[in-house]
């Protein structure tokens, strides 16, 4: 079955502090899909990235960066140089191929900026 | 691109109303909706998940008869809160996802309906 475990419930940073997200996944599927989504104070789900177990690579926009590590089932999402505006609840989620593009997500992780 | 909107973004109303919820997908045909429900502070749980023409498929312990799902057309899901009650009062969301390969299409949310009911 799988499974999304996102350790850290909450998190406060000062502001310009870089801020690692913690994301461990289970799939017995050797092919599935990585997500991470944004949830701000009002509410709605912002889609950040995807990335699919074949490809490992890092990946960087701007100050948001991902790092896939299949040894470890893990897909933690680092902010640099963090901003208030990045105050909200980040999800990361898993779907594997085939089974109808069911999500499962993790418990989130709340983000809070102080100036 | 892959606007989701949905409407109302809260309602309150007394308990024994009715309350339907629509979910569109603005400028993509949605073969996929999915409906999600969040308690406070807590992730996201899927209630159900609809494909376009075909009956809802319901995830275990939502009640069918409570939670109507209809997925009319490519761009339009409808959810309706059949009877409710103080118990169904929650955030409910939205999400669709185009065609293309299983799993791999992220899902676009809408913003969200606050219900509340009295």
């Amino acid at each position: 079955a799988q499974k999304v475990t996102q350790a850290q419930t909450e998190i406060s940073v000062v502001e310009k502090e870089d801020v690692t997200l913690d994301c461990v996944y289970e799939t017995r599927d050797t092919t599935y899909y990585l997500f991470w989504y944004k949830q701000p104070p009002s509410g709605e789900l912002v889609f950040l990235i995807r990335r699919n177990s074949f490809d490992e690579q890092n990946e960087i926009s701007g100050r948001y960066s991902w790092n896939f590590q299949k040894s470890t089932s893990s897909f933690n999402f680092t902010i640099t140089a963090s901003q208030v505006v990045d105050s909200a609840v980040y999800f990361c989620a898993l779907s594997e191929y085939g089974y109808g593009q069911n999500f499962v997500f993790g418990p989130g992780t709340r983000l809070s900026v102080l100036p | 691109g892959a606007v989701v909107s949905q409407h109302p973004s809260r309602v309150i109303c007394k308990s024994g109303t009715s309350v339907k919820i629509e979910c569109r997908s603005l400028d993509f045909q949605a073969t996929t909706m999915f409906w999600y429900r969040q308690f406070p502070k807590k992730s996201l749980m899927l209630m159900a998940t609809s494909n376009e023409g075909s009956k809802a498929t319901y995830e275990q312990g939502v009640e069918k008869d409570k939670f109507l799902i209809n997925h009319a057309s490519l761009t339009l899901s409808t959810l309706t809160v059949t009877s409710a009650h103080p118990e169904d009062s929650s955030f409910y969301i939205c999400s669709a996802t185009g065609t293309g390969d299983f799993g791999a299409q992220p899902q676009h949310f809408g913003d969200g309906t606050r219900l509340s009911i009295l």
